[in-house]
């Protein structure tokens, strides 16, 4: 089966600089990506890795390592409206399926 | 406006009592999937879509059917709801999963009394 774990909740303060882990053990991968939701709200794409490295975009970088069936999303110079669930979600082979983890719920504080 | 529409936005319904929630999207999207988000378990994927008439089960499809006959369009249909269908649902499309971002519909709040 499919299993995507990542911290339930951590919080930072504005301006800070702040990791979200996740942890993957899924059968096929084809690629990783990361989506923002915000209370109430849809989520929005922020990024996706299929090769093992750091993905810059702005304030928001992805790392993938496939060997560790890791990813990390950095949020840099965080802000206040950056507090929101963070979604890693897996697509696997074979059937074009997509597994989300439970998210990470980040609070920003001042 | 590129957009993912889903209605109804809210409905309770009672169990056993037909319903339908409709997805339509206008980019032109080969991919369509739907999702369940429920507190502590996260988005499931319910059924996704790679083309017209193409359909396939996702993680969690029981109690719930799918058409694909226009490529703009998806619906969901719930034939005998249940109490345990209700959830936030959201609607999503893709030009194609592998390095395609999805775009979600608004999503559709269900409570089956």
């Amino acid at each position: 089966g499919q299993n995507i774990d990542q911290p339930t909740e951590m919080t930072a303060t504005e301006g800070a600089i702040v990791q979200i882990n996740c942890t993957y053990q899924t059968s096929g991968f084809n690629g990783l990506f990361w989506y923002q939701q915000h209370a109430g709200e849809a989520p929005t794409f922020l990024s996706y890795n299929v090769l093992d490295g750091l993905e810059e975009k702005g304030r928001f970088s992805s790392f993938l390592s496939r060997s560790k069936g890791y990813s990390y999303l950095l949020l840099k110079e965080l802000q206040m409206k950056d507090s929101a669930s963070y979604l890693c979600a897996v697509h696997t082979g074979g059937g074009n399926k997509l597994t989300f983890g439970t998210g990470t719920q980040l609070k920003v504080e001042l | 406006e590129a957009q993912v529409t889903q209605n109804p936005r809210y409905l309770i319904t009672v169990t056993g009592k037909k319903l339908t929630v409709t997805c339509s999207q206008n980019m032109n999207h080969e991919y369509m999937s739907w999702y369940r988000q429920d507190p502590g378990l996260g988005l499931r994927q319910i059924y996704y879509s790679m083309n017209v008439e193409v359909t396939d089960k996702g993680d969690v499809p029981e109690g719930y059917k799918v058409s694909r006959k226009e490529k703009r369009n998806f619906p969901l249909i719930l034939e005998s709801p249940s109490p345990n269908q209700t959830s936030l649902y959201f609607c999503a499309s893709s030009p194609g999963l592998i390095f395609h971002e999805q775009y979600f519909g608004p999503g559709t709040r269900l409570t089956v009394t």
